[in-house]
């Protein structure tokens, strides 16, 4: 368990539906980072949250949005769905790196049918 | 921007052979280096970093990365490769993303194969 819990593990949707996925990230870690892995494209940055502020952003499409709760939680929300969506999202937390560099959740795998 | 670039999709090596992992990487400023590993269906798991000091870092499960600035190579190693090691092994610069963060940029990856 690296600390940083993701839910659903998986998650079967149909085209133009939106889902939501859940990240609780590592205890003291103030900063949230989604990633999405494909396999044409590898790991590509979304965005990032720190201590409930959205602070970077990446290749993230406006129908893809994310917050951060008071309670460090994270969400990402992807929306109108397409095939090619469908991929890993790994959500990451921080100290900012200065210690312990990045802990990764072990992701929800989303498909789009 | 900054990027890092794996140049093998592949790397094959025998049980108890040495194992390489290339990366290579482009920063403006000091880099800040990681490798994470990937076990199928998991998430990526923190090996090692370098951010100043000794050019040889010593990481998780007898891994161990060299960094070179001159020739800007931050290659993985390890002396005595086991099949449990076969995984797929990303390299990570840090980079200085919009607003002063802090973003992880990752190579595509590399697919070490450790042959019985």
């Amino acid at each position: 368990d690296s600390g940083v819990t993701q839910t659903p593990k998986h998650l079967i949707t149909a085209t133009g539906q939106r889902v939501t996925l859940r990240c609780s990230p590592r205890s003291g870690d103030l900063s949230v980072y989604w990633y999405q892995q494909s396999l044409d494209q590898g790991l590509q940055f979304l965005i990032q949250y720190y201590n409930g502020e959205e602070r970077a952003k990446g290749n993230i499409l406006e129908r893809f949005s994310a917050q951060q709760f008071p309670d460090l939680h994270s969400e990402l929300n992807l929306s109108s769905l397409e095939l090619g969506d469908s991929a890993l999202y790994f959500c990451a937390s921080s100290d900012l790196g200065r210690r312990h560099g990045y802990t990764f959740g072990s992701g929800t795998r989303l498909t789009v049918v | 921007a900054q990027s890092v670039a794996q140049p093998e999709d592949q790397v094959n090596v025998a049980e108890g052979n040495p194992l390489t992992v290339k990366c290579t990487y482009s920063v403006s400023g000091n880099p800040y280096l990681f490798w994470y590993v990937q076990y199928p269906n998991r998430g990526l798991q923190f090996l090692l970093k370098y951010i100043t000091g000794d050019n040889l870092v010593k990481g998780s499960y007898g891994f161990e990365a060299e960094f070179n600035k001159s020739q800007t190579s931050f290659h993985l190693k390890k002396p005595s490769a086991l099949v449990s090691d076969s995984a797929l092994y990303f390299c990570a610069v840090r980079d200085l993303g919009s607003g002063g963060s802090y973003i992880p940029t990752f190579g595509r990856g590399t697919s070490l194969i450790v042959h019985p």
